[in-house]
């Protein structure tokens, strides 16, 4: 069975701290795709990243980095010297090649980067 | 360009009565997405479309809840007999092609309340 697991359900940091978001998934599928999304206040899905099964580099944009290990079923988020900007639910998604392409999300991490 | 848009953002009815939400997609995309997310929850897949037929209904929870993208484009979720379990924000999404490979854009949401 599909499933997405983010066990932060919330977590606090004071500006400039480094912050990382766990993501955990169960799939049987031999290919399939992870996704980060951030959901500001103002409610709607950012895309963040998207990875496939078959990459395990891991990836840098700017302060954001994430960390795929097919071997632990984690895709883990950093966000380097957090701001106040990052402010946000964050939520891990997982899509299986085969079937109709729907996400299964996690719970979401809501992270509040304090001034 | 133009992303996916939700009409209305608010709506309030009382339970029992019908109501419809629309969804405008991201001009081009052949796939549409229905999602609902509950208060603290992470968005839960209701159906999918790839042009005007919906290839995957299997996460609409009853037969009061139906969806239909007449012409390919823009598509009208619509719930009978609402409920106050119904309340939750409804979420579209589309993607260029159904595809686990192509991310999801997702519009800002409609919450309905069922009083």
């Amino acid at each position: 069975a599909q499933k997405v697991t983010q066990a932060q359900t919330e977590i606090s940091v004071v500006e400039k701290e480094d912050v990382t978001l766990d993501c955990v998934y169960e799939t049987r599928d031999t290919t399939y795709y992870l996704f980060w999304y951030k959901q500001p206040p103002s409610g709607e899905l950012v895309f963040l990243i998207r990875r496939n099964s078959f990459d395990e580099q891991n990836e840098i944009s700017g302060r954001y980095s994430w960390n795929f290990q097919k071997s632990t079923s984690s895709f883990n988020f950093t966000i380097t010297a957090s701001q106040v900007v990052d402010s946000a639910v964050y939520f891990c998604a997982l899509s299986e090649e085969e079937g109709t392409y729907k996400y299964i999300f996690g719970t979401g991490t809501r992270l509040k980067v304090l001034a | 360009g133009a992303g996916v848009s939700q009409t209305p953002s608010n709506k309030v009815t009382e339970k029992g009565k019908y109501v419809e939400l629309r969804c405008d997609p991201i001009s081009g995309h052949t796939a549409l997405y229905w999602y609902r997310q509950s208060l603290g929850q992470g968005p839960e897949f209701l159906i999918y479309f790839q042009g005007t037929g919906a290839a995957d209904d299997s996460g609409l929870p009853n037969d009061r809840f139906f969806a239909v993208r007449p012409e390919g484009s823009v598509s009208t979720l619509k719930i009978q007999r609402t409920e106050r379990g119904d309340s939750a924000v409804y979420l579209c999404a589309s993607s260029a092609s159904g595809s686990s490979y192509n991310e999801q854009f997702f519009g800002p949401g409609t919450r309905l309340t069922v009083l």
